[in-house]
């Protein structure tokens, strides 16, 4: 089953805005991280953050991490046509086990 | 290679057929993964090896799903009598020793359909 719910579950913006997306998730976790997957290129990994970290960047991304709302964000800051696809959070929220559970993700389309 | 390969990248199979989706992680890599991906949703966990072991086998949905990584390389995903609701994507993740972070590398995955 999926630990996490994204929002929104689809974002249009124009080129060169901001794009915020959301994650939830349910239950204790060791780390969060982010991947983008689009057609092309399959699943990416963009970043990770530790649980005991608040905030990370990377490049154009930044993510934050509220251990105690059980929640992340990710922003995508002057955003480019190629940034098209769908993003996704993952914990490894499996009670110690390796795999991690994704949430359904969110569809970002930047319009030119 | 560079990354993470699986094939046949498409695969389409008549109910009731069995399939067998293969996955060359990166090479040196000692962690394997395979996750399903409905359409429109996230990945999904099936299984998880470290070298030949396999560790957790938890998300596989039924019996008729079997993994197997005999020389902790190569690993191949095998589903008997397929059904319709079979149909995904198939995807196959590596990673390397020591990844406490839990980075994983996926590869492109595997479309299979079940008509």
């Amino acid at each position: 089953s999926q630990q996490g719910e994204e929002d929104p579950q689809a974002l249009s913006i124009q080129e060169g805005e901001n794009a915020t997306m959301n994650c939830s998730y349910k239950t204790s976790i060791n780390n969060l991280q982010w991947y983008r997957q689009n057609s092309g290129r399959g699943l990416v990994h963009l970043i990770l953050i530790r649980s005991n970290e608040r905030e990370k960047h990377s490049g154009r991304l930044r993510v934050t991490l509220d251990t105690s709302k059980k929640s992340s964000s990710l922003l995508i800051t002057a955003s480019r046509a190629a940034d098209t696809a769908s993003y996704f959070c993952a914990t490894d929220a499996r009670g110690g086990a390796d795999g991690l559970t994704f949430g359904k993700g969110t569809h970002l389309i930047i319009q030119p | 290679g560079a990354g993470v390969s699986q094939s046949p990248r498409y695969k389409v199979a008549k109910r009731g057929q069995d399939v067998a989706l293969r996955c060359d992680p990166i090479s040196g890599h000692v962690s394997l993964f395979w996750y399903q991906q409905a359409l429109g949703q996230g990945p999904e966990f099936l299984t998880y090896f470290q070298n030949e072991a396999q560790l957790d086998k938890s998300g596989l949905p039924s019996d008729r799903f079997f993994a197997e990584r005999p020389e902790g390389s190569v690993s191949t995903l095998k589903i008997q009598r397929t059904q319709q609701e079979d149909s995904a994507v198939y995807l196959c993740a590596s990673r390397g020793f020591g990844g406490g972070y839990n980075e994983q590398f996926f590869g492109p995955g595997t479309r299979l359909t079940v008509l």
